[in-house]
Formats: structure tokens, sequence, C-alpha cells
């Protein structure tokens, strides 16, 4: 119950495209949802976050949306660009300090010119 | 404002020997987190510590372990080292660690056992 799933493991994009990457969960606790981007050698950007009383939130070319009665939260990405080529992670938290921040496997994305 | 900082970058060891590895929050954090991310399985939850004490730990076994010191830095300490601890460990840290604060990480150490 405690996992995060993310899909997919791997993303190809043109450069002007649109990037999306799906995450679900199980745990109806979790109430904070950030994603991070990861380049390599480098260690985990916090890029954008949410809360489950919002459906939607964007930042520039970055926009999570989520659906509190799927369980689902995905990242979109906008105009991707050869720069935005890394690896992201969907992660989430229950409230409180006992709760642990759960990660997702991680897509690669790449962003071809 | 200077970010997390972790040292050192990279560590050698073998099996059965004992590694230390050490991180600086950003001014002003009180909560330290470890993770451990090895190839293919994201990131695992290791340790949080807020206050100088440990509050949280992941399902990892007790040779895992770690302080937390009066500044606020934290040490992870691994001991009897075996091949599957071969991983990135990263360290974060976040204003508290109860309300969900965003956590913020450094560039990790990469922990390779011989």
């Amino acid at each position: 119950q405690q996992q995060v799933k993310q899909s997919p493991q791997s993303l190809i994009v043109q450069k002007g495209g649109i990037s999306i990457i799906n995450c679900a969960y199980e745990n109806t606790a979790f109430d904070y949802f950030p994603w991070y981007q990861q380049f390599p050698g480098k260690g985990p950007a916090l890029l954008i976050a949410i809360r489950p009383d919002v459906s939607e939130k964007k930042e520039g070319r970055f926009t999570i949306s989520f659906n509190k009665s799927a369980k689902q939260f995905s990242l979109h990405i906008m105009d991707s660009q050869p720069g935005d080529s890394a690896t992201y992670f969907c992660a989430a938290k229950g409230q409180g300090g006992s709760e642990k921040l759960v990660f997702g496997k991680g897509t690669k994305l790449t962003v071809n010119p | 404002e200077a970010g997390v900082t972790q040292s050192p970058t990279h560590l050698i060891k073998t099996r059965g020997q004992q590694a230390t590895l050490r991180c600086s929050p950003i001014s002003g954090h009180t909560s330290v987190y470890w993770y451990q991310q090895a190839l293919g399985l994201g990131l695992q939850f290791l340790l949080w510590y807020d206050e100088g004490e440990e509050r949280n730990r992941g399902n990892f076994p007790p040779r895992f372990s770690g302080r937390q010191f009066p500044n606020y830095s934290s040490e992870l300490n691994v001991n009897a080292l075996e091949l599957e601890d071969s991983a990135l460990y990263l360290c974060a840290s976040s204003w508290d660690g109860y309300s969900n604060q965003p956590q913020h990480f450094g560039d990790g150490t990469r922990l390779s056992i011989l």
C-alpha cells in the first residue's frame, strides 16, 4: 500500500512535443505529491508539487494533474526541450513526521532535437 | 543560499569494511534524510533525523545507522559492507519533517563495494 507506480519507464519525445508521465498510488492517506528531476551525476531537484485539494498546478511548462478519485497524478511537460532530458521521479507522502516520502521508480525522458 | 552538500563524492570499499558518509543541510533546515538509490530501484528511504534524534527508519538492516550533530549536519554509517550496498547515497534536508516541507537533495555519495 506504500507503493507509487510510475509509467512509462522510458519516454522519447521530439522537441516541441508534450511529455506525459503517470503515477498511481493506493494509500489514501497520501496528501503531498512532489515531482523531482534528476540529471546524470546530480541529486534529484524538486520540480513541482501538489496537494489533493487542487486538481491541477502549473509552473511554466510543467503541469501536474491530480485525480483524487482515481488515485492518479501525472506530469505534463509542454513544448519539451532537449534540456529537459533527465530522469523524472514522482513521489508521495502522508501527513505527519512518521510518514516517509515514497518514490516511483523513475522515467527516463529523452527529448530529441 | 548554499545547497545540501555531501562528502565524499565517491567512496570505494571492500566487503566487510565500514563506510562513513557525511551531509551538511541547507542553513536553517533541521531535518536530514538519507536515501539509497540503487540501479533500477529508485530512491529508498533509509533514515530521518530531526533535532539530533532518529525519527524514522526505512526497511534496512541495523548495520545502516547514523547520527545528527548539534549543527544539524549528519553522518551515515554502513557497517559490514556487502556487495549489494553499492549505490548512490543521497542526503536531503527540509525545514522540518512534520509538515510536508519540500525536501532538497544533495548530489550524493557514490559508494562502490569491491
